[in-house]
């Protein structure tokens, strides 16, 4: 079993629509979970920064973390095209241990 | 401005041959990483390093070389070893192990 599950997608939604991403995980010790944005050729760009359990709100995004079920969540209300991107989930561990990053789903908002 | 340049954008190597990716930091950010990209696999860490002249191996650093002379500075040489260089190269930056700041990457090729 990898350390992080990400479902690579593609995912394609319409204009509009609630978007749900994911991520499963087996390292109980992880602590820090993130979620990044990646556009075709670009570096990841940190979008989200959640420590241990619960919700994050910023704007149409929200990050949740379930820990009791080693699973996290990113929400997209109101997707836009400029939305259309690689989400890749990361997290870490307390200490000097590196980020453990998932696959990414590559997403598609249609116009 | 702030921010990591990688350079070059895009770069050929000859076989037998060893090539070397620059990314220079201005965050003052004590800890910089290096990934690799290839479709649909994530990013796989090949070397990290937490202070000036020490850095550590990650999960797939055979065929890579580093150094950490200066702060600011943390070149990737891929050696003639890496039978399989061509991927998109990603550096790294951050304070500590959570949050990191990507480049805009370096695509290696093959000729």
């Amino acid at each position: 079993q990898k350390e992080v599950e990400q479902d690579p997608g593609p995912l394609s939604v319409p204009e509009g629509a609630i978007v749900s991403l994911n991520c499963t995980y087996s390292n109980s010790a992880f602590q820090y979970f993130m979620w990044y944005r990646q556009y075709s050729r670009k570096g990841p760009e940190l979008l989200m920064y959640t420590y241990s359990s619960g919700n994050k709100e910023d704007g149409r995004f929200t990050a949740q973390v379930d820990k009791s079920s080693k699973y996290i969540s990113l929400f997209i209300r109101d997707s836009q095209p400029s939305d259309s991107a690689t989400y890749l989930c990361a997290m870490s561990a307390t200490g000097n241990t590196p980020l453990v990053f998932g696959k990414g789903t590559r997403l598609s908002v249609i116009a | 401005d702030g921010g990591i340049t990688q350079s070059p954008k895009y770069l050929f190597r000859k076989e037998g041959q060893n090539v070397t990716l620059s990314c220079e930091q201005n965050l003052n950010h004590d800890a910089m990483y290096w990934y690799r990209q290839d479709p649909g696999q994530g990013l796989r860490l090949i070397y990290y390093s937490q202070i000036v002249n020490d850095f550590q191996k990650g999960d797939i650093a055979e065929g890579y070389s580093v150094s950490r002379e200066k702060k600011e500075s943390f070149p990737l040489t891929v050696t003639s070893a890496q039978k399989n260089p061509t991927a998109f190269y990603l550096c790294a930056s951050s304070m500590g192990q959570e949050k990191l700041f990507f480049g805009s990457g370096t695509q290696l090729s093959v000729l």
